[in-house]
């Protein structure tokens, strides 16, 4: 079956604007997360969404950084005001959300800012 | 708060030889330990994980994990590597009181010559 989708696969930016990055999650999965992949921080969780109980924001760097799930299906993480420090590449991956299982994970999108 | 600690980030060894990858932890709990396999241009795929029973786990391409609870330790083996498995490996814990959010240690670049 399809996996998880993220669009756009690159995103090249300006300091200061805003950017909004889409996941796709695989069908019937109800767990969502949203990590970051960046060369000085390594893997690093950023927010966690189960059905329709309130987010894991605790990993979100900034207030700059939010995100959304609609519908309890497709998310779309947003960074405000992108400074130069957020060019890494984000990474969404779901699972069943039944517990603590397996998370399969996008290709991601490569964000950079200029 | 729990972490992961992978000791190597670079290791080259040669078609056939054996590869061992370390991967510590610090969590006194239950945890789920997981380790992903990232090919060149490719996303995170999983290797194999352990969640409870015989501690030592085979997963997929021939790779296998022991997982050593005194030791906090969960290192990952081929017994002969292919040129195919040169990529960054990424060992991954999920544990009790930090939800269903994973922590990754630093990834470890393994350069396989033909």
């Amino acid at each position: 079956g399809a996996g998880v989708s993220q669009s756009p696969s690159n995103k090249v930016t300006e300091k200061g604007k805003d950017v909004e990055l889409r996941c796709d999650p695989i069908s019937g999965h109800t767990a969502l997360y949203w990590y970051r992949q960046s060369l000085g921080q390594g893997l690093e969780f950023l927010i966690y969404f189960q059905g329709n109980s309130a987010p894991d924001k605790s990993g979100l760097p900034s207030d700059r950084f939010s995100a959304e799930r609609t519908g309890g299906s497709v998310s779309t993480l947003t960074i405000q005001r992108t400074q130069q420090e957020d060019s890494a590449v984000y990474l969404c991956a779901s699972s069943l959300g039944q517990g603590f299982e397996t998370q399969y994970f996008g290709p991601g999108t490569r964000l950079l800012v200029l | 708060a729990q972490s992961v600690s992978q000791h190597n980030h670079h290791v080259i060894l040669s078609e056939a030889a054996s590869l061992e990858l370390g991967c510590n932890y610090s969590y006194g709990g239950t945890v789920n330990l997981f380790w992903y396999v990232q090919y060149p241009g490719q996303h995170l795929q999983l290797l194999l994980k352990y969640f409870s029973g015989d501690p030592l786990v085979k997963g997929i391409k021939g790779f296998e994990a022991e997982f050593i609870k005194s030791k906090f330790s969960f290192n990952l083996r081929k017994p002969s590597v292919q040129w195919s498995d040169t990529a960054e490996y990424f060992c991954a814990v999920n544990a009790g009181a930090a939800g269903n959010k994973l922590t990754f240690g630093g990834g470890t670049r393994v350069l396989v010559k033909p």
